[in-house]
């Protein structure tokens, strides 16, 4: 099973809700992330779980809180979000990092979910 | 700071022509990735390159690294409609990080 699944598919919001977005990987995979796509752009990294520790914070703001309950679930809370936020949301996952002889970590071959579009209006 | 850049970053070709995508990247570094996304869709693992000189093929699609010239390319044979898409290459950062920088992605068009 090479599957990441995201819910829900489609999220529409105002500014004033709260919502969460959720992700689930049964591989086995120690290391899960969350990443945020505008239309046309690249994935820009928001989070990094390792071993269900919070190992990197791409300076996010803090309307987005990143939770992980288990190794194989991954929450994504979004509050008093704004228009500016709607996009696709990408949830990962990859195997436990590799630790070469001087302890810098290697990633590797990270599987993505579908997705969740998000519209804030 | 990495630094990852695709060209060209739109391509329109012909069915059954050849043509190569470039991924140039600014530091060192020992893994590199393609994918490839759908309009719409999440980002699906195509190559995953790890020493200097690796070379893998998985139908028309040929990935090649030369971590030398901290190049890899992504060359595409005989193309078909199927293979539309945008491709990213992403690169591992450096630092112990467990972070990969991507390029900004080639929209590939292939005409009929």
């Amino acid at each position: 099973d090479t599957e990441v699944t995201q819910t829900p598919k489609h999220l529409v919001m105002g500014m004033t809700n709260k919502k969460s977005l959720k992700c689930e990987q049964h591989m086995g995979h120690r290391a899960m992330y969350w990443y945020k796509q505008k239309a046309k752009k690249p994935p820009e990294l928001m989070f990094v779980y390792s071993y269900e520790k919070l190992s990197i914070n791409e300076s996010v703001p803090s309307r987005f809180s990143p939770e992980c309950p288990n190794s194989s679930l991954l929450n994504l809370h979004l509050h008093a979000l704004q228009p500016e936020d709607s996009a696709l949301y990408l949830c990962a996952s990859s195997q436990d990092f590799l630790r070469r002889a001087s302890g810098r970590a290697i990633t590797d071959t990270q599987y993505f979910g579908p997705g969740t579009r998000l519209t804030v209006l | 700071e990495l630094k990852v850049e695709q060209n060209p970053l739109f391509l329109s070709m012909q069915e059954g022509k050849n043509y190569t995508i470039y991924c140039n990247y600014s530091t060192t570094s020992d893994r590199l990735y393609w994918y490839r996304q759908d309009p719409g869709k999440s980002l699906e693992s195509l190559f995953v390159l790890l020493s200097n000189g690796a070379v893998k093929q998985e139908g028309r699609l040929m990935a090649s690294l030369d971590t030398k010239a901290r190049l890899s390319t992504l060359h595409i044979t005989a193309a078909v409609h199927d293979l539309s898409a945008t491709y990213f290459c992403a690169v591992e950062s450096q630092g112990g990080s467990e972070k990969l920088v991507f390029g900004k992605g080639t929209k590939l068009t292939v005409n009929p």
